[in-house]
C-alpha cells in the first residue's frame, strides 16, 4: 500500500527566502508524481506533474524533482512571497488508485 | 476552459440527516473522482468513474455513502445518515482518458455534521 509523508508539516519563512519542501513515497513503481497548491478554503490546484521519466520539471519559480529510486521528491520555490502561502501537497497513483496524498506542508511567507 | 464546478459551497446538517453534493467536470473529461478531505489531512479517494462507470470503489463506505454518474457527465454523491465523522471537505476532480494526464480539482463542498 503506497504512503506518502511529506515534510515538514509546516514551515514560516520571511519574504524572498528560497525554500525546500520533501515528499516521500514508500512504492517507487510510479508513473508520475504530482504537486499541488490548496489555498484555504479552496480545492487544489496542480502546479507540477513529473513522469516518471523525467527527473524535474520547472514553472516560473517553482522546480520539482523526481528520484524514484530513493522514493523522494522534492519541490523547491525560488524567491518566496506572501502570496505563495499556501499548503502544498504531493501526490503519486497507487495501483488502481489515481492519487494518494500525502498530509501537506502549510507555508507561511512573511513580508 | 471551464473548471470543475461543485454545489454547494457549505453545507451544515445534523447527524442522521442526509446530504447530497453535485458535480459538474470539466467537459469532455471521461473520468470523474469523488475524494473527501478531512481536516489536517491530505484528500482520500471515495470512488472514480470512468463515463457512467464505476472503476473503484474500494473505500466508499457504502452502508452509507452512494454515488451515481447516470449520464456520463455529471455526479451526485449522497450520505444518508451522516455521521459526526463525516464531516469534512468533498472534492470533486474530472481528467481526460489521456495517460498521466493530471486530475483537475473543483473547490469543494465543506460539510459540517453537528
Amino acid at each position: 500500500k503506497q504512503e506518502v509523508t511529506q515534510i515538514p508539516a509546516a514551515l514560516s519563512v520571511p519574504e524572498g527566502e528560497n525554500l525546500v519542501l520533501n515528499c516521500s513515497f514508500t512504492d517507487s513503481a510510479i508513473y508520475n508524481l504530482q504537486w499541488f497548491r490548496q489555498d484555504p478554503g479552496k480545492g487544489l490546484t496542480s502546479l507540477l506533474l513529473i513522469q516518471s521519466s523525467q527527473r524535474e520539471q520547472t514553472s516560473g519559480r517553482l522546480n520539482a524533482s523526481l528520484d524514484k529510486s530513493s522514493g523522494r521528491s522534492t519541490l523547491y520555490i525560488a524567491a518566496s512571497q506572501p502570496g505563495d502561502s499556501a499548503t502544498y501537497l504531493c501526490a503519486v497513483p497507487s495501483g488502481n488508485t489515481p492519487l494518494v496524498f500525502g498530509k501537506g506542508t502549510r507555508l507561511s511567507v512573511i513580508a | 476552459e471551464a473548471g470543475v464546478a461543485q454545489s454547494p459551497r457549505y453545507k451544515i446538517i445534523e447527524k442522521r440527516q442526509s446530504v447530497a453534493f453535485w458535480c459538474n467536470p470539466i467537459s469532455g473529461h471521461a473520468t470523474l473522482y469523488w475524494y473527501q478531505q478531512i481536516l489536517g489531512q491530505g484528500p482520500k479517494l471515495l470512488i472514480q468513474f470512468q463515463n457512467n462507470g464505476v472503476v473503484d470503489d474500494s473505500q466508499l463506505p457504502k452502508d452509507r455513502f452512494s454515488a451515481e454518474r447516470l449520464k456520463g457527465v455529471d455526479s451526485t454523491l449522497k450520505i444518508q445518515p451522516a455521521k459526526l465523522e463525516d464531516s469534512a471537505v468533498y472534492l470533486c476532480a474530472s481528467s481526460s482518458l489521456t495517460e498521466n494526464s493530471p486530475l483537475h480539482f473543483g473547490n469543494g463542498t465543506r460539510l459540517t455534521v453537528t
